[in-house]
């Protein structure tokens, strides 16, 4: 069984600051990665994902990942702030195969950005 | 890109009564759709494995029996609340799969019953 920890329910930054999400996972087998964002009233969207390979993974509007295996780790930056990145994120983790899509999600994070 | 609609969007019911929810992905196929619920402030959680043409499969401590999932084509799963209670009361979210097993998200149901 997999899980994720996500730390703190609520960030909050002022516009070009930099923005760090924390995410925690346990998983018996080697994970693959995820990171969602969700707008109002919208479905989750993917932000970037770590399936294998290159440990640091970048993704849309700027964000990136890194995979630490020894801390069991896979917090999502940006360098900068914008007013449009306030949101709710996900990190979830699936163990692929032929469960690839069955995701275990942590309990988001909200982020504010001040101006 | 790939669009997955809930419909409907929120619903209210009754205590009793059977609800229920649709989710289609709109321009592409998904052999695989996966229904999940959110609790307020909470995570979501897989409910189950919705596959084209076949049984659902349900996560551990799912009712199959309350929860009914049907995936009738490759666009459209659908999913039945059954007898409903106010425990039943959440946010349901789908995901639809692409071809390059992609997750597509729909924008969510939520689900009052009083």
């Amino acid at each position: 069984a997999q899980s994720v920890t996500q730390l703190g329910s609520h960030v909050s930054v002022s516009e070009g600051a930099l923005v760090l999400l924390r995410c925690n996972y346990s998983s018996s087998v080697p994970p693959y990665l995820f990171w969602y964002v969700q707008y109002p009233n919208q479905g989750l969207q993917l932000l970037l994902k770590y399936t294998t390979g290159a440990t640091l993974v970048k993704g849309i509007n700027g964000f990136e990942a890194e995979f630490k295996k020894s801390e069991t780790s896979f917090h999502l930056t940006k360098p900068s702030a914008h007013m449009s990145d306030a949101a709710e994120y996900f990190c979830a983790v699936s163990i692929g195969g032929t469960s690839y899509g069955k995701l275990t999600f942590g309990q988001g994070t909200i982020l504010t950005v001040h101006p | 890109g790939a669009v997955v609609s809930q419909h409907p969007s929120w619903v209210i019911c009754k205590s009793g009564t059977s609800v229920k929810i649709e989710c289609r992905s709109l321009d592409f196929q998904a052999t695989t759709m996966f229904w999940y619920r959110q609790f307020p402030k909470q995570s979501l959680m897989l409910m189950a494995t919705s596959n084209e043409g076949s049984k659902a499969t349900y996560e551990q401590g799912v009712e199959k029996d309350k929860f009914l999932i049907n995936h009738a084509s490759l666009t459209l799963s659908t999913l039945t609340v059954t007898s409903a209670h106010p425990e039943d009361s959440s946010f349901y979210i789908c995901s639809a799969e692409g071809i390059q097993r992609e997750q597509f998200f729909g924008p969510g149901t939520r689900l009052t019953v009083l």
